[in-house]
């Protein structure tokens, strides 16, 4: 099945600091998500990207499906950007299941 | 327009009892898939339903585990003489339309459930 790594595995930034995360997929994707998971196990969505670039208050994503890769930004962080950051993707031709890449763990301090 | 609702939230079984849980998608969305996340893990899926259809279920363990979405009410995911090994959260996600192939949809995820098993 499609491999999906995420980088840097662990993450520990100053509040007001910015940062970039990626996520390097192995196959074609028709749906690439980025998700924030919480202290509090909650999992909120933050993009629906497949290709292209959005952009969120501080947040921003950018997927280059040709090249296989996805970028988080996260500009001017705070200490409620702590968490798990995924991203997931649904394999081109498969029936929309989710792979879902090990995460991101990032820790804002002040 | 409320989203994807699990419950409950939290929920305590003994080793050998059942467990049910419960997922009712956003208002118009008639897909329904299920995920799980061990802890310290990311989610794996585990299986995608329609209204009476199971549609995909690779995800799922071949025993104990099973899961429907009945054409009135919730999906739910049932698990059998619940082991330690199922402690877990088991999160629900919607999305609003068919896909396969070359299309694809947003999926919307519910709260979670997290199973203890004592």
């Amino acid at each position: 099945g499609i491999q999906v790594e995420q980088s840097p595995p662990d993450l520990i930034l100053q509040e007001g600091a910015n940062s970039t995360l990626r996520c390097n997929f192995s196959d074609s994707v028709n749906n690439l998500q980025w998700f924030h998971q919480n202290p509090w196990g909650q999992l909120i969505n933050l993009f629906y990207i497949p290709s292209g670039t959005k952009q969120n208050g501080r947040l921003s994503a950018t997927t280059v499906a040709t090249e296989r890769y996805s970028l988080l930004y996260i500009s001017s962080s705070q200490t409620t950007d702590s968490g798990v950051y995924f991203c997931a993707v649904v394999n081109t031709g498969t029936a929309s299941k989710l792979t879902f890449g090990t995460g991101t763990r990032l820790q804002v301090t002040l | 327009n409320a989203g994807v609702m699990q419950n409950p939230r939290h929920l305590v079984r003994r080793r050998g009892q059942e467990a049910r849980l419960r997922c009712s998608p956003m208002k118009g969305h008639s897909h329904v898939y299920w995920y799980r996340q061990l802890p310290e893990e990311g989610l794996k899926f585990m299986v995608y339903l329609q209204k009476e259809n199971i549609i995909d279920e690779s995800g799922m363990p071949k025993e104990r585990f099973s899961a429907e979405f009945p054409k009135e009410g919730p999906s739910i995911l049932r698990i059998q003489q619940v082991v330690r090994g199922d402690s877990a959260a088991y999160f629900c996600a919607s999305s609003p339309r068919a896909s396969g192939g070359a299309e694809s949809y947003e999926q919307y995820f519910g709260p979670g459930t997290r199973l203890t098993v004592t």
